[in-house]
């Protein structure tokens, strides 16, 4: 299994919901890795998780809360999200954290709030 | 400040002959790069990498060139095929800003377009 999956593939709330993102990869990385990307922009790192451990978070509001319940899953939990939210959120994994290591992106979630 | 730079935000080439897609740098702590290819609704896809101790890696049709004294990347695609017809993002990693573990930088992507 060399991909990783990513749950639901679109997602529509509004900004009292809460709401769940999912990601997972079987793989045996060790390395898991949340990014933001807005129509015709680069993809934005938000989060790093290395060894199921937060190792970065790149001054993300707490509106958004990472989790990595094992080597294999990452989280997203989404609260009180603004409709500038709206994007496309890509997990990636890689085989462990530092700096020369390919990341491998899932097909992301389109994420639109109302 | 945008570190990592794509001037080119298109390229439209013939089928069969060579994709040059360029990437610039300006931090000079970045020492390992990346390209990947996406296309629509999908996540990007792994190209092929380059670690600043060498100045050319080839993996079939794409080979990446380094010029460090440049601070410059290009990504060349021998021959051109429809399929490769998607969004080019090249990316770095390093000691850049202090936080080196996991994070890269992307550019803002060229558009290839490949004509049968």
């Amino acid at each position: 299994d060399t991909e990783v999956t990513q749950t639901p593939k679109h997602l529509v709330m509004g900004m009292t919901n809460k709401k769940s993102l999912k990601c997972e990869q079987h793989m045996g990385h060790r390395a898991m890795y949340w990014y933001k990307q807005k129509a015709k922009k680069p993809p934005e790192l938000m989060f790093v998780y290395s060894y199921e451990k937060l190792s970065i978070n790149e001054s993300v509001p707490s509106r958004f809360s990472p989790e990595c319940p094992n080597s294999s899953l990452l989280n997203l939990h989404l609260h009180a999200l603004q409709p500038e939210d709206s994007a496309l959120y890509l997990c990636a994994s890689s085989q462990r954290g530092g700096l020369h290591n390919e990341q491998f992106f899932g097909p992301g979630t389109r994420l639109t709030v109302l | 400040d945008q570190q990592v730079k794509q001037n080119s935000p298109s390229l439209s080439v013939q089928e069969g002959r060579i994709s040059i897609l360029n990437c610039d740098y300006t931090n000079s702590m970045f020492d390992y790069f990346l390209w990947y290819k996406k296309y629509p609704a999908e996540g990007p896809t792994f190209l092929i990498s380059i670690s600043s101790i060498k100045d050319k890696n080839e993996d079939g049709r794409f080979t990446v060139f380094l010029n460090k004294s440049a601070k410059h990347l290009s990504l060349h695609i021998v021959p051109s095929q429809p399929g490769d017809s998607a969004v080019y993002f090249c990316a770095a990693s390093g000691e850049a800003g202090g936080t080196s573990y996991g994070k890269l930088t992307f550019g803002q992507g060229t558009i290839l377009t490949v004509h049968p």
